[in-house]
Order: C-alpha cells, then structure tokens, then sequence
C-alpha cells in the first residue's frame, strides 16, 4: 500500500527566505506525486504534479526515487505563499492517497 | 461552469444519529472521490468511484459510512450512528476520467457530532 509522509505540521519562515516542505512516500510501483495547497477559505487546488515538471507560483517541486522524497521547494517565499500544503500519491490503480499537510506561515 | 459542489455546508448532528452528505460533481466528469479531513490527520481517502465501474471502498474506516453513486453522477456519503470521533470536513473530488486527470475539489462539508 502507498504511504505519503509529511514530517513538518507546521513551517515558518520570514518573507524572501527560501522553504522547503518536505514530502516522503512509499509504494512498490511507478508513483505519480502532487502538491495541493489549500488557502484560507478557499477549496483544495492542484498546485503541481512532477510529470509535468512545471513551476507554479515560483514553486518546484522534484522527483527523487531514490530518496523517495518530492519536497516542494520556493527560493523565495512570499506573504500570499501562507497556506496548508498536502502532498500526494496516485498509484497504478488509480487510488490518491494524501499526507497530513504541512502548515506553511510567511512572516512579514 | 459551476465546479463541485456540496450540502450541506455545515453539519451539527447528535451521536448515534445517521447523516447524509451531498456531492454534485462537476458536469461530465466520471471520477468521484470522497476525503475526510480531519483535524491534525490531513486528508484521508474514503472512497472512489469511476464511471459504472464497482466502487474502491478500501479507505472506509467501518461499515457504518457507506456512499452511492446515482446515474453516473451526484454522490451521498452516508454515516450510520455517527459517533464523536466522526466529526471532521468531508471533501469530495471529481475529475474527467479519473487517472491521470487532474481532481477538482468541492467546498467541504464540516460535520459536527456532539
């Protein structure tokens, strides 16, 4: 069964600085990783997913299969960036499976 | 077009009674998921259901939640004897085929079991 691993419920950080939120997962097949961010009353939005190795809102996010690990990562982190960011796994048969968030504030 | 939506938005219930939770999904979409949210838990799969296909019913914590799928396309997620430890904000998701297309999320329900 896959297992999404988010080790950080809540990061901190001053605005410009960078921030990484960390993500770890395990599965026996050929994951597919997300990140979904939810900002204040607002619904649950896709924020990237690593095959399209796109970067959004400044944020990148990189496969690493043998550390097992797609950290999310921003060089400089903004105000508008404070948010809960959830990390996901879609297995082969299609079943997503979401970490317990990690809580990102951006300090003034 | 309107995106997912959801009903009731809140929810206050007394323990041991059943609630049903409303999801219309966006139009045309055969993919529907349902999520709970819980406080400190993040977001755990209950449910999965793709187009006529039988339904992935693997992340349901007992058999008192169950949910249906009408004609392909509105959901109830029913929870029989609801119990304190049930209260959270129960998400559903849909997306065009399910797979590789992206989920698109509703609003939430939050459910309150006193």
């Amino acid at each position: 069964a896959q297992r999404v691993t988010q080790p950080e419920k809540l990061l901190s950080v001053f605005k410009g600085a960078p921030v990484e939120l960390k993500c770890n997962y395990s599965y026996s097949g050929s994951p597919e990783l997300f990140w979904y961010v939810q900002y204040s009353r607002q619904r649950l939005q896709l924020l990237l997913r690593h095959i399209s190795r796109e970067s959004i809102k400044g944020f990148t996010a990189d496969l690493n299969k043998g550390e097992t690990s797609f950290h999310l990562k921003k060089p400089f982190a903004q105000e508008e960036d404070s948010a809960m960011y959830y990390c996901a796994l879609r297995s082969n048969n299609n079943d997503m499976r979401f970490g317990a968030g990690t809580r990102l504030t951006v300090k003034p | 077009g309107a995106g997912v939506s959801q009903s009731p938005s809140n929810k206050v219930t007394e323990k041991g009674k059943d609630v049903e939770l409303r999801c219309d999904p966006i139009s045309g979409h055969t993919a529907l998921y349902w999520y709970r949210q819980s406080l400190g838990q993040g977001l755990e799969f209950l449910i999965y259901f793709q187009g006529n296909s039988a339904p992935d019913k693997s992340g349901l914590p007992s058999d008192r939640f169950s949910a249906e799928r009408t004609g392909g396309s509105v959901s109830t997620l029913t929870i029989q004897r609801t119990q304190q430890e049930d209260s959270a904000v129960y998400l559903c998701a849909s997306s065009l085929r399910g797979g590789k297309e992206t989920q698109y999320f509703g609003p939430g329900t939050r459910l309150l079991v006193l």
